[in-house]
């Protein structure tokens, strides 16, 4: 099984709205991912979590606030959005060290964000 | 920095074989991946290859690895109307590293 999975799939906010993203596997994977993607564009790398612990931030504003309650479970915290802010947010997870890994990310089908 | 390119569209017969290319500037480098995204999806991971192969087949799709023009492939045989996504290349250095993606190769089949 290589699913990974998202929720809502939808979702329109506010900007003074305070909303979650959230995003399971059940792999065992200890490396999970946020990215963001917009239309027409490639997804570009938000937060790395390794062993439950955050190991990349590629600079995110702070109104995006990950969390990483256990190993099977990413959260995205969401505060105070502007319209640019719209976007698919894709959570991926994948293996952090293995004989032979592949270090594949699997994603998740994503949460399709509309701020208003 | 990281730079991963790919050409915009690709427009095939339906039957033929579909060639999309990429080029990685990265010369760490060392698993590189082909995904596949349907309109209003997630990614499907397609295939990989290390960066210390040349070829990898999996039934329809052939990846082949130019390590020293950095040049990356994806042959997809006998395409099918749905074969028709947006097609991206990404590269990482491995471990809970992100993903570099390339911009993502649009895929038209022609009837």
């Amino acid at each position: 099984d290589t699913e990974v999975t998202q929720t809502p799939k939808h979702l329109v906010m506010g900007m003074t709205n305070k909303k979650s993203l959230k995003c399971e596997q059940h792999m065992g994977h200890r490396a999970m991912y946020w990215y963001k993607q917009k239309a027409k564009k490639p997804p570009e790398l938000m937060f790395v979590y390794s062993y439950e612990k955050l190991s990349i931030n590629e600079s995110v504003p702070s109104r995006f606030s990950p969390e990483c309650p256990n190993s099977s479970l990413l959260n995205l915290h969401l505060h105070a959005l502007q319209p640019e802010d719209s976007a698919l947010y894709l959570c991926a997870s994948s293996q952090v060290v293995g004989i032979a890994s592949s270090y594949e990310q699997y994603f998740g089908p994503g949460t399709r964000l509309t701020v208003t | 920095g990281e730079d991963v390119e790919q050409s915009l569209f690709l427009s095939v017969r339906e039957g033929d074989s579909s060639v999309i290319n990429c080029t990685y500037t990265d010369s760490s480098s060392t698993y590189l991946y082909w995904y596949k995204q349907e309109p209003g999806a997630g990614l499907q991971l397609l295939t990989y290859i290390f960066s210390n192969m040349d070829m990898k087949q999996d039934q329809r799709l052939t990846v082949l690895l130019n390590k020293k023009d950095k040049h990356l492939s994806l042959r997809i045989a006998d395409t099918q109307t749905g074969d028709s996504a947006i097609y991206f290349c990404a590269e990482t250095g491995g471990g809970a590293d992100g993903l570099t993606f390339g911009k993502g190769t649009h895929l038209i089949i022609q009837p």
